[in-house]
């Protein structure tokens, strides 16, 4: 099993670009969520959803949207890049029984 | 208030000793607590988890929860420098978590030879 996986691994936008993010997890856990982790910074959470087609806002969605279509895919877009999202952003995926998420590898983001 | 709180560090410890983070929290309601380690470049792991007041052993980990005082300690016995990272304490969210986590800023950790 391959867990979860983050494509790319490294990308830099210029200003107002727009991308997305790609997370994909083979392990049919409901719960998945977005993260952003800048330097010397505990983990933020973006967004977050509880399965397919069901997402909410977490601590800093601004500047961010997701969808949730499949249990296995939870893309993240950025639209209108901006400096203040440079940073790095995991993809994460968990059982709410539990509380333990696994991570992906993260993706390293550098807006110029 | 942060909702949990760490010390930064860095916290450098020579190879051998015990290396002692700490971590309170805000919520009372709070049932468990989480301790994650990050290497650098990586992305954070899950190394031991606690539910209950007491000690927790896991090899050369030990959690330490203290639910009164409302602080989560993670012990590491004979430190080598393989254990030289980044340690995140989490806890659920408050209210209706859907196994959301909030994370401390993380304490960085060195072991020196």
């Amino acid at each position: 099993n391959a867990g979860v996986t983050q494509t790319p691994k490294f990308r830099i936008l210029k200003i107002g670009q727009s991308m997305t993010l790609q997370c994909t997890q083979d392990m049919n856990h409901n719960y998945m969520y977005w993260y952003r982790q800048d330097p010397g910074m505990g983990l933020k959470l973006i967004y977050y959803s509880v399965g397919a087609g069901i997402t909410d806002k977490g601590e800093v969605p601004n500047g961010y949207n997701v969808s949730r279509s499949t249990t296995e895919d939870f893309p993240l877009r950025l639209e209108l890049a901006a400096p203040s999202q440079t940073s790095v952003y995991f993809c994460a995926a968990g059982q709410a029984t539990y509380n333990e998420q696994f991570f992906g590898p993260g993706t390293r983001l550098t807006v110029l | 208030q942060k909702e949990v709180e760490q010390n930064s560090g860095p916290l450098s410890v020579p190879e051998g000793a015990i290396a002692s983070l700490n971590c309170t929290y805000s919520d009372r309601g709070s049932q468990s607590f989480f301790w994650y380690r990050q290497y650098s470049g990586k992305s954070p792991e899950l190394i031991m988890f606690i539910y209950s007041n007491g000690d927790k052993e896991d090899g050369r980990f030990t959690a330490q929860l203290n639910k009164a005082s409302q602080y989560v300690s993670l012990l590491i016995r004979d430190s080598q420098p393989s254990d030289s990272a980044t340690y995140l304490c989490a806890v659920p969210a408050g209210g209706t978590s859907y196994g959301k986590l909030t994370f401390g800023q993380g304490t960085i950790l060195t072991v020196h030879p």
